[in-house]
């Protein structure tokens, strides 16, 4: 079945600590996605990545950083910079076409030690 | 003001009936309009997708887009309990790629 994977399911972080998050796709989709979900708020863009090996900040980028050498894998990473990292992750898809939607994975819930 | 406006709830509603979720929009550009739901500690999923006006039904679910009055509606009909999760609305303005969020609204179906 085709999907998006995200791994892990939780994570948890020591101060001071880079970590990074996990985004597999097998959907054959050019465009990827990186929000942040918080309680009581929408989701909000981190990054996104439209073609392999270029990507471009969303509303909040600060404090993360992305890679997308592979069609199929866009890993996020949470640096030391990001105060406030506790939130639920969740990794999108969609094709380049305007009029496709995005496909989500099961998220990854980063915690501060 | 945000500028997507959707009521976080909880909705609380009994098995069976009608249940009509809503959003209210400032950007007269927006042009794209998708429902999610999104079940507890898992990813939203897409129920609905509309281009521009009008309504587009998929069984027990209805979405309507009144864009003079810049709102959003998704209907459920014979609402089930399986049907509690987190309702979420996005808009976009000419792609997918910068969609912009409703908070959600907690819906509950008591059997």
């Amino acid at each position: 079945d085709g999907g998006i994977t995200q791994s892990p399911k939780y994570l948890f972080r020591k101060e001071g600590q880079n970590v990074t998050l996990s985004c597999e796709q097998n959907l054959n989709h050019d465009a990827m996605y990186w929000y942040r979900q918080d309680p009581g708020q929408g989701l909000r863009l981190i990054y996104y990545s439209q073609i392999v090996n270029d990507f471009q900040k969303g509303d909040i980028a600060e404090g993360y950083s992305v890679s997308r050498e592979k069609k199929e894998s866009f890993p996020l990473t949470v640096t030391s910079a990001q105060k406030n990292p506790t939130a639920f992750y969740l990794c999108a898809s969609s094709t380049q076409a305007s009029n496709q939607p995005q496909h989500f994975g099961d998220g990854t819930r980063l915690s501060i030690l | 003001q945000k500028e997507v406006e959707q009521d976080p709830g909880p909705l609380s509603v009994p098995e069976g009936a009608i249940v009509s979720l809503n959003c209210t929009y400032s950007n007269s550009a927006f042009q794209y309009f998708m429902w999610y739901r999104q079940y507890s500690r898992k990813g939203p999923e897409l129920l609905m997708y509309t281009y521009s006006s009008g309504n587009k039904e998929d069984g027990r679910f209805t979405a309507q887009v009144d864009k003079s009055s810049k709102y959003i509606s998704l209907f459920i009909r014979d609402s089930q309990p399986s049907d509690s999760a987190t309702y979420l609305c996005a808009m976009s303005v000419d792609s997918n790629y910068q969609l912009i969020w409703g908070a959600g609204t907690k819906l509950i179906i008591k059997p």
